[in-house]
């Protein structure tokens, strides 16, 4: 069973802080995914990632930056925090001929 | 322009009904997801398709590529299957997935 493992659940910072939120998948998927869920506005696409290095930006990429230094493994980095960045943010993988995978999500809280 | 269409937005249905929601986009894709939402849970994946139709259990999914239009059944439903289900597809020619609005279903007991 493929496997995408968010680092944390639950997240509390405050604003202006540096934020890192981790995500590892174990089945070699090529594409990896970072999106955020509001209430009402759905899935957003912040970044995705189609090989090692490669970055491409989503829907709403501002405020965001994101690094792949190897295959398995996505990272969101949120450089100056803001309340408005308060959301569930939810990884994703996927390669050409499978389902999209998602972690459980990290619900992150500004304050 | 890449699109999604997802209808109804909420459902109510008893205990033992026949469900349908549907999907429909925009233009030519290489993939169409079906993701399941518990209320506070994760999102699971149900079905990907690029033709005809897959059953899983109570679930079915079908898709019609000439008319650009996908469903899912879900037969004999239960409380348990209540949730949001999202439709997404992935376009031709990109990596990136278009998300459907999801369909809100409660079933009552």
């Amino acid at each position: 069973d493929v496997k995408v493992t968010q680092s944390s659940r639950y997240l509390v910072k405050r604003t202006g802080e540096k934020v890192f939120l981790e995500c590892v998948q174990d089945m070699d998927h090529e594409n990896m995914f970072w999106y955020r869920q509001d209430p009402g506005l759905g899935l957003r696409l912040i970044y995705f990632s189609y090989d090692v290095k490669m970055k491409e930006k989503g829907d709403i990429p501002e405020g965001y930056s994101v690094s792949r230094e190897k295959k398995e493994r996505f990272s969101l980095i949120l450089e100056s925090a803001s309340t408005n960045q308060t959301s569930m943010y939810l990884c994703a993988s996927s390669s050409t001929d499978s389902p999209l995978h998602f972690g459980n999500g990290t619900r992150l809280t500004v304050t | 322009k890449n699109e999604v269409e997802q209808s109804p937005q909420n459902l109510t249905a008893q205990e033992g009904e026949f469900i349908t929601i549907n999907c429909s986009y925009s233009v030519g894709i290489s993939a169409l997801h079906w993701l399941q939402q518990h209320p506070g849970g994760g999102i699971v994946s149900l079905f990907m398709l690029s033709s005809g139709k897959k059953k899983h259990g109570r679930l079915i999914a079908t898709i019609n590529i000439q008319e650009k239009h996908s469903s899912l059944h879900i037969t004999a439903s239960h409380p348990r299957d209540s949730a949001v289900y999202i439709c997404a597809a992935r376009f031709s020619g990109t990596y990136k997935y278009i998300f459907g609005t999801g369909t809100r279903l409660k079933v009552l007991a």
